[in-house]
This record gives C-alpha cells, sequence and structure tokens, in this order.
C-alpha cells in the first residue's frame, strides 16, 4: 500500500512567519504535488515536482515555494505566512495514475 | 474558468438505491478522468477511473461513465450504503501518463439516508 505522510495534522501559525510543511511518500514515486482544498472550491493544485530538484507551477503557486532535495520527501514553503493562506493542504505521490493522497494538513493563520 | 464541473453541491439518497453523480469538463485536451473520495479530516481516496478511449468501467459497485461528445461523465453507485456518505471530487488529467497535476471539480456531498 502507498503511504503518503504528511507531519502534521494541524498547525497554527502567525500572519508573517516563513511556514514549512512537510510531505514523505514510501513508494519511490517520481511525482510529487501540493494542493489545498478550501470549502466550495475543491482542490487546486499549487507546485508539483517530477523528479529530485525539479518543480513546476501549477494553478496558484503566489505565496507559495517548494523543496525537493530527496526523492522521498517534497516541502512546501509559506515564505510569510498571511490569513488567505488558512486552509487544508492535501500532499500527493504517484507514479502513473492515480494519485495517493496523505491525510492533509489544516493550517490556520491567525 | 473552471475546467472540471460538479454542479450539485449535495445528492441525498436512500440506502440501496442508486447514486448518481454527474460532472462536466470544458477541457478537450482532457484524456483521463478520475473519481475521488473524501471524508472529513482525511484526505481523498481513489475510486474509480477511465481513460478517454473507454466509455464505460466498472468495478464492484462503482460505474464510471464517459460521454465524450457532451464532455460529461457519471459516476453510479449500486447499491448505495451508509459508508458512502462522503464528498466525491471529479478530477481530469491532459497527458494521462505524464507529470502533471489533476484539474478538481468542486465536489458532491453524498447523503445516504437509512
Amino acid at each position: 500500500d502507498v503511504k503518503v505522510t504528511q507531519s502534521s495534522r494541524y498547525l497554527v501559525k502567525r500572519t508573517g512567519e516563513k511556514v514549512f510543511l512537510e510531505c514523505v511518500q514510501d513508494m519511490d514515486h517520481e511525482n510529487m504535488f501540493w494542493y489545498r482544498q478550501d470549502p466550495g472550491l475543491g482542490l487546486r493544485l499549487i507546485y508539483f515536482s517530477y523528479d529530485v530538484k525539479m518543480k513546476e507551477k501549477g494553478d496558484i503557486p503566489e505565496g507559495y515555494s517548494v523543496s525537493r532535495e530527496k526523492k522521498e520527501r517534497f516541502s512546501l514553503i509559506l515564505e510569510s505566512a498571511s490569513t488567505n493562506q488558512t486552509s487544508m493542504y492535501l500532499c500527493a505521490s504517484r507514479d502513473n495514475q492515480p494519485q495517493h493522497f496523505g491525510d492533509g494538513t489544516r493550517l490556520s493563520i491567525l | 474558468d473552471q475546467q472540471v464541473k460538479q454542479n450539485s453541491p449535495s445528492l441525498s439518497v436512500q440506502e440501496g438505491r442508486i447514486s448518481i453523480l454527474n460532472c462536466d469538463y470544458t477541457n478537450s485536451m482532457f484524456d483521463y478522468f478520475l473519481w475521488y473520495k473524501k471524508y472529513p479530516a482525511e484526505g481523498p481516496t481513489f475510486l474509480i477511473s477511465i481513460s478517454s478511449i473507454k466509455d464505460k468501467n466498472e468495478d464492484g459497485r462503482f460505474t464510471v461513465f464517459l460521454n465524450k461528445s457532451a464532455k460529461h461523465l457519471s459516476l453510479h453507485i449500486v447499491p448505495s450504503q451508509p459508508g458512502d456518505s462522503a464528498v466525491y471530487f471529479c478530477a481530469a488529467s491532459s497527458r494521462g501518463g505524464g507529470a502533471d497535476g489533476l484539474t478538481f471539480g468542486k465536489g458532491t456531498h453524498l447523503i445516504i439516508q437509512p
């Protein structure tokens, strides 16, 4: 079974802080993804990576960056957190379809 | 512009009956479609998928139908069970084997009533 692990289930940070969300997968997948889920908006793609040190912008990359130094780990970085980044963040990985998701990090920015 | 649309925010179905969830898309480049199920406080779980070269795919109680000319797909659940109560997301990809992300609809909250 594919396991995608997100380091925190719940996180509370303050406006202006630099925030790191970590994701690890155990299936040696090439591709990893970060989404955010908001009520009434579904899941929206922030960034994805198809190889170590490679990254591509998704549909809503503004205010975010990512890091992929090792194949199994994909980090999402909020450079200066703002209240409109309060959301559920979901990491996923895959080789072929489908994508497999972690359980999410519910991030609150105060 | 929303490329994947789920026009019903919620759907209520009696236990044992058929649940039909609908999804429309606008991007002709989409060639692979997936349905995910999501419980609160959990990540989405993959249910079933279909490639654009097919018009039907079945897996147990779940069947997905694709009508390419209408740019429409639907998920049928027969018979519906209480554990099927969840939010269902339709998703699409324009490069089935490529390294791009999925485009999701806004979801339909399915409620199975006893």
